[in-house]
């Protein structure tokens, strides 16, 4: 069974860098039939995706936030990671990573609990 | 950029209810559509893939319709265990993108 977890810090200063890392646990992210994303979800608000990482470290980013957000891969360690920077109280979400198919129906089908994120000085 | 216009935002119903949710796109997504539950506090879970297919261990309850702009998520008959939030979710591949619509908060009357 395929299994994602979140780590990272849950406070971030305004201006700084968030920086989330997603071990994946029963498959490899080098898998060709997987993308692994990360998608936030602000207090009360609704999901927003944020971006995608492929096999060989290909990327897609949402446009909205494209300028601020790097997403990598560490395949020694079966992880992925985020970066988000200059953020500012906007940010303060709860941040998931999950998995989404590579072709045919794209739906996200295994997620992580999720983490919350605040942004505070 | 695809917009994913959901209504209503909010739903007030009674066990045994029809109800129906829908979501409009700002243009053609062919069937390019999804849809989830999400409880309080928990992950979002898939109830229907491109617009119309039942997610595995989804109850036959839930059904999906549309094509196009115009899309709809049914409960035929409301259960205490479906008061959730629930989002469409769109995607396209070229480039990669994803738009969940704003969400429909499902209460029990």
């Amino acid at each position: 069974q395929l299994h994602l977890r979140e780590s990272g810090p849950r406070l971030v200063k305004p201006s700084e860098t968030l920086a989330l890392t997603c071990t994946v646990s029963g498959d490899s992210i080098s898998i060709t039939t997987s993308y692994w994303g990360w998608i936030r979800q602000a207090p009360g608000k609704g999901l927003e995706w944020i971006g995608s990482i492929y096999y060989g470290g290909r990327t897609e980013y949402n446009p909205s936030l494209k300028s601020r957000v790097t997403i990598s891969a560490d395949t020694s360690k079966n992880q992925f990671s985020l970066n988000l920077g200059s953020v500012t109280a906007a940010d303060t979400a709860v941040y998931y990573c999950a998995r989404h198919a590579a072709s045919g129906p794209l739906t996200f089908d295994f997620w992580g609990q999720g983490t919350l994120v605040t942004v505070s000085s | 950029d695809i917009q994913m216009t959901q209504s209503p935002s909010s739903l007030s119903a009674s066990v045994g209810d029809r109800v129906t949710i829908t979501c409009q796109a700002s243009q053609d997504i062919s069937n390019y559509v999804h849809w989830y539950q999400q409880k309080p506090g928990k992950v979002p879970k898939l109830l229907i893939y491109d617009a119309s297919n039942l997610a595995t261990g989804v109850p036959s309850r839930f059904s999906g319709r549309g094509y196009g702009t115009d899309f709809s998520l049914t409960i035929s008959s409301l259960q205490p265990e479906d008061i959730a939030t629930y989002y469409c979710q769109q995607y396209d591949n070229l480039p990669l993108m994803f738009t969940f619509g704003q969400g429909t908060k499902l209460e029990i009357k």
